[in-house]
C-alpha cells in the first residue's frame, strides 16, 4: 500500500462546477496535510495546509480532513480553466518533517 | 522575500558524466529537501536535511548520488556517473524546522537530460 494515494485522473469538470479531489494516506500518525498545484513544466506550489479534522476554506478552495478515515480532500468551487493542473497531496508524518507526496490528480476544467 | 533558488534550470549531459545541482533555501528555513520527479509522478524524496545534518537519506542511491549542506544553508546534489535513467526533474524545497507544521516551498527545479 502506498503511503499517499490519489486517483491519477484526468478529472474533467465544466467551468463553474465544483472539482473534488481526494487523497488517502496509510500512516495514522500523520499530522500535517498539504495540497500543491503543479502546472505542466512548473514546480509544485503550495495552495492549502490543514492540520485538524474538519474543513478549512481559503477563497475558492476548501480542504477537508478526516483523520479517522485517513482521508483528505480538496474542493475547488467555481472551477476556472486556469485551475487546470495536477494537484498533489502531501502528508507530513508526526515527529519530523518527512513530507511524502502522492502521484497527483490531473484536473481539466473545460469551457 | 526570495524563494528557493535552484541552478541550473536545465542540464543536458552525456551518460557517465558528472553533474551537480545547487539549491539556496528560503532564509531561515532549517529543513531542506531534495526530491526527484519523473513525468507523471509525484516528487520522491532523495534526502532531507535538518540544518547541516542529513536525517533521511534512505532513498538516495549512494553509489552514484551524493549531497552536502555545508553551514546549514546552501546545498549541492551530485550525480557521478550519470545514467540514462537519471533523466528527471530535481526539485529542492525548504521549510521551517520541526514543530512548525512542515509547509514546504519548492524551487523551480532542474530538468536533467542524460543522453
Amino acid at each position: 500500500q502506498k503511503e499517499v494515494e490519489q486517483n491519477s485522473g484526468p478529472l474533467s469538470v465544466p467551468e463553474g462546477a465544483i472539482a473534488s479531489l481526494n487523497c488517502t494516506y496509510s500512516d495514522r500518525v500523520s499530522q500535517s496535510f498539504f495540497w500543491y498545484r503543479q502546472y505542466s513544466g512548473k514546480s509544485p506550489e503550495l495552495i492549502m495546509s490543514i492540520y485538524s479534522n474538519g474543513d478549512k476554506e481559503d477563497g475558492r478552495f476548501t480542504a477537508q480532513l478526516n483523520k479517522a478515515s485517513q482521508y483528505v480532500s480538496l474542493l475547488i468551487r467555481d472551477s476556472q480553466p486556469s485551475d487546470s493542473a495536477t494537484y498533489l497531496c502531501a502528508v507530513n508524518k508526526g515527529g519530523g518533517n518527512k513530507l511524502t507526496f502522492g502521484t497527483g490528480t490531473q484536473l481539466k476544467v473545460e469551457l | 522575500e526570495a524563494g528557493v533558488v535552484q541552478s541550473p534550470r536545465y542540464k543536458i549531459i552525456e551518460k557517465k558524466q558528472p553533474v551537480a545541482f545547487w539549491c539556496n533555501p528560503i532564509s531561515g528555513h532549517n529543513t531542506l529537501y531534495w526530491y526527484l520527479q519523473n513525468l507523471g509522478q509525484g516528487p520522491e524524496l532523495l534526502i532531507r536535511y535538518e540544518n547541516e545534518e542529513a536525517v533521511d537519506d534512505s532513498q538516495l542511491p549512494k553509489d552514484r548520488f551524493s549531497a552536502e549542506r555545508l553551514k546549514g544553508v546552501d546545498s549541492t546534489l551530485k550525480i557521478q556517473p550519470a545514467e540514462l535513467g537519471d533523466s528527471a526533474v530535481y526539485l529542492c524545497a525548504s521549510s521551517l524546522g520541526q514543530g512548525y507544521g512542515g509547509e514546504a516551498f519548492f524551487g523551480q527545479g532542474t530538468r536533467l537530460t542524460v543522453v
